[in-house]
């Protein structure tokens, strides 16, 4: 029972450097999420998707994108990352409608 | 704008003491509000949740009502264990498309023997 897995758990990038964040979840869930944990801000919102085929931002999409090909797979992509993207990424899924998130374990990124 | 406020940890509590974890809340109309729970290594996971005024949500021992007047969902606790040490995240759900939930800065606890 996988539930939500994020792939990488870590990762160390040079600023300007590309990556993807990989989020896949075997629920069958419909909305899936993508958010950043800084120190004394807790969680927000980067991005989300409501079906496949779908994505919209959150509260701080900018310098990141998104995709979600298939239901079971939304990725987040920095196309060139900076410093303040140093944070620890959390995907999220859930059914739609029933208020409760499914979390991965996260995914600790460093751009230096 | 919405937004959720916790009081700031971390919470430092003897083995079998009262936890008590502020959170309040502003918000248009009548959201709904969460008590999820991150232990070490791991994602968030809901601890309890509660929909409408007066309702109180419970789970694992824990216990937090709604609180409309005082726009408050605190979350309590009467006998902490060791097991218990994790960051507590209060959050709320606005209505619409999408579940979109807010979530306070998270509030960490540390239970000692």
């Amino acid at each position: 029972n996988a539930g939500v897995t994020q792939t990488p758990k870590f990762r160390v990038l040079k600023t300007g450097q590309s990556m993807t964040l990989l989020c896949a979840q075997d629920m069958n869930h419909e909305y899936m999420y993508w958010y950043r944990q800084d120190p004394g801000m807790g969680l927000r919102l980067i991005h989300y998707s409501v079906g496949e085929g779908t994505t919209a931002k959150g509260e701080v999409p900018d310098g990141y994108n998104v995709s979600r090909l298939k239901k079971q797979n939304f990725l987040l992509g920095l196309e060139s990352a900076a410093p303040s993207q140093t944070s620890v990424y959390f995907c999220a899924s859930e059914t739609g409608g029933a208020n409760v998130l499914t979390f991965g374990a996260g995914s600790r990124l460093t751009v230096l | 704008g919405d937004s959720v406020t916790q009081m700031e940890g971390p919470v430092t509590l003897s083995e079998e003491a009262f936890l008590t974890i502020n959170c309040t809340y502003t918000a248009t109309g009548y959201p709904s509000l969460f008590w999820y729970v991150q232990y070490p290594g791991e994602g968030l996971q809901l601890l309890l949740k509660a929909t409408k005024a007066d309702d109180k949500g419970s789970n694992k021992g824990f216990e937090a009502t709604y609180r409309k007047e005082t726009t408050s969902f605190h979350l309590e606790k009467g006998s902490v264990q060791v097991s218990d040490s994790a960051v507590y995240f209060c959050a709320l759900s606005l209505s619409g498309g999408y579940n979109k939930l807010i979530f306070g800065a998270g509030t960490r606890l540390a239970v000692h023997p």
